[in-house]
């Protein structure tokens, strides 16, 4: 069974610093995978998503991750923090190989962002 | 703006109680899902369902029924409600399509207190 692993529960950075949060996931094969961020009482909203076309993959709002399928890994990365990005992202994966609709979801990454 | 509406954001049973969440969508997708979410968890899911009258079970369906009779209502039934339900409970869709196109929209939660 597939799994994700969000290294980090609470990671807090300075307003301008980077911005790195964590994903690992545990697959047989190279799953899709996605980043979602979640606001203050609000639900879940997309930010990106891997579909093998490229391994970097650009988002909404200044995001990117790096698919690294040596590495089991899809890492988010921000250059330049803001405060609006303090938020709660998570990372979710759903096989290339079966027709399992639902994503799995990581235990969630809550970000800081400092003045 | 495409969207997914859960009809309570915030909901006090009491134990014993039968509750239902209600989800509705009005982007016309195939499939609709049902996810808890709590701290440190992340999301996990409960139950989903690809068409009308289909369903299946999620990682975690003990002590949840749903009924999905229209394509776009999918609803979440506690028959009766535990203190261990309390937790967001989080309603998504997604269109069945090409592959990587199962992007899940959200919707914005009901947050259940079970007294």
């Amino acid at each position: 069974a597939q799994s994700v692993t969000q290294l980090g529960s609470h990671v807090s950075v300075s307003e301008g610093a980077l911005v790195l949060l964590r994903c690992n996931y545990s697959s047989s094969v190279p799953p899709y995978l996605f980043w979602y961020v979640q606001y203050p009482n609000q639900g879940l909203q997309l930010l990106l998503k891997y579909t093998s076309a490229a391994t970097l993959v650009k988002g909404i709002n200044g995001f990117e991750a790096e698919f690294k399928k040596s590495e089991t890994s899809f890492h988010l990365t921000k250059p330049s923090a803001h405060m609006s990005d303090a938020a709660e992202y998570f990372c979710a994966v759903r096989p290339m190989d079966t027709g399992r609709r639902a994503l799995t979801f990581g235990s969630g990454t809550r970000l800081q962002v400092q003045p | 703006d495409v969207k997914v509406t859960q009809s309570s954001r915030y909901l006090v049973k009491r134990t014993g109680e039968k509750v239902f969440l209600e989800c509705v969508q009005d982007m016309d997708h195939e499939n609709m899902f049902w996810y808890r979410q709590d701290p440190g968890l992340g999301l996990r899911l409960i139950y989903f369902s690809y068409d009308v009258k289909m369903k299946e079970k999620g990682d975690i369906p003990e002590g949840y029924s749903v009924s999905r009779e229209k394509k776009e209502r999918f609803s979440l039934i506690l028959e009766s409600a535990s203190t261990n339900q309390t937790s967001m409970y989080l309603c998504a869709s997604s269109p069945t399509g090409a592959p990587g196109a199962n992007v899940l929209t959200f919707g914005a939660g009901s947050r259940l207190t079970v007294l």
